[in-house]
């Protein structure tokens, strides 16, 4: 039972360059949803999904993008990468309405140079 | 959006309850109360959840007051292992959360 699965772990990227990062889910989950989390900061909503299709921004949504062509993967792409896109970002996915826990992967840390 | 007020940080001894408190003052009618916990380089991990009534699980008690303006996590017996920086949120348009400092719980032996 993976859960919520996050690649890759860690990331290095120059200013400029772009990247996706990947998030899977397994247990037939409808709603999605990809934070950030700073040094001695809580996490922040960047984009979320309430079904494969469907995609809406969160609180910081600049300078990222989002799809949902299946429910079971929530990739998160990077256009282009700047310094102050260094952070942990965490997938989470949830069965949905407000009484279903949330469910995280372990995180990709991402440092832009 | 509703949002919530938590203390930055708090200190308990080990085996002892500690009550952590959280204010919600302008949660909505539908606004379900989660707890989550985040240890050092791991993503957050569900602790609890409620709507109205008092909640208990295996890991800790919700209580919730009666106009549900605030909540406080209860830790029966404090271990070591609880030091995290504990977050109390709220549902955000309808399902997402968002989540605020949270509380540092730090664990005396």
């Amino acid at each position: 039972n993976a859960g919520v699965t996050q690649t890759p772990k860690f990331q290095v990227l120059k200013t400029g360059q772009s990247m996706t990062l990947q998030c899977a889910q397994d247990m037939n989950h409808e709603y999605m949803s990809w934070y950030r989390q700073d040094p001695g900061m809580g996490l922040r909503l960047i984009h979320y999904s309430v079904g494969a299709g469907i995609t809406d921004q969160g609180e910081v949504p600049n300078g990222y993008n989002v799809s949902r062509s299946t429910t079971e993967d929530f990739p998160l792409r990077l256009l282009s990468a700047a310094p102050s896109q260094t952070s942990v970002y965490f997938c989470a996915s949830t069965a949905g309405t407000g009484n279903s826990p949330l469910h995280f992967g372990n995180g990709t840390r991402l440092t832009v140079t | 959006d509703a949002k919530t007020t938590q203390p930055n940080s708090m200190e308990s001894n080990e085996e002892e309850p500690v009550h952590l408190p959280c204010n919600h003052s302008t949660i909505s009618g539908t606004d379900y109360i989660h707890w989550y916990r985040q240890l050092p380089s791991q993503g957050p991990e569900y602790v609890i959840h409620g709507l109205t009534s008092n909640v208990n699980n295996r890991m800790a008690s919700l209580a919730i007051a009666e106009d549900r303006k605030s909540s406080t996590l209860i830790l029966h017996r404090a271990t070591l292992r609880d030091a995290a920086v504990y977050y109390c949120i709220l549902t955000y348009a309808g399902n997402m959360l968002t989540f605020g400092g949270g509380t540092r719980l730090m664990v005396k032996p």
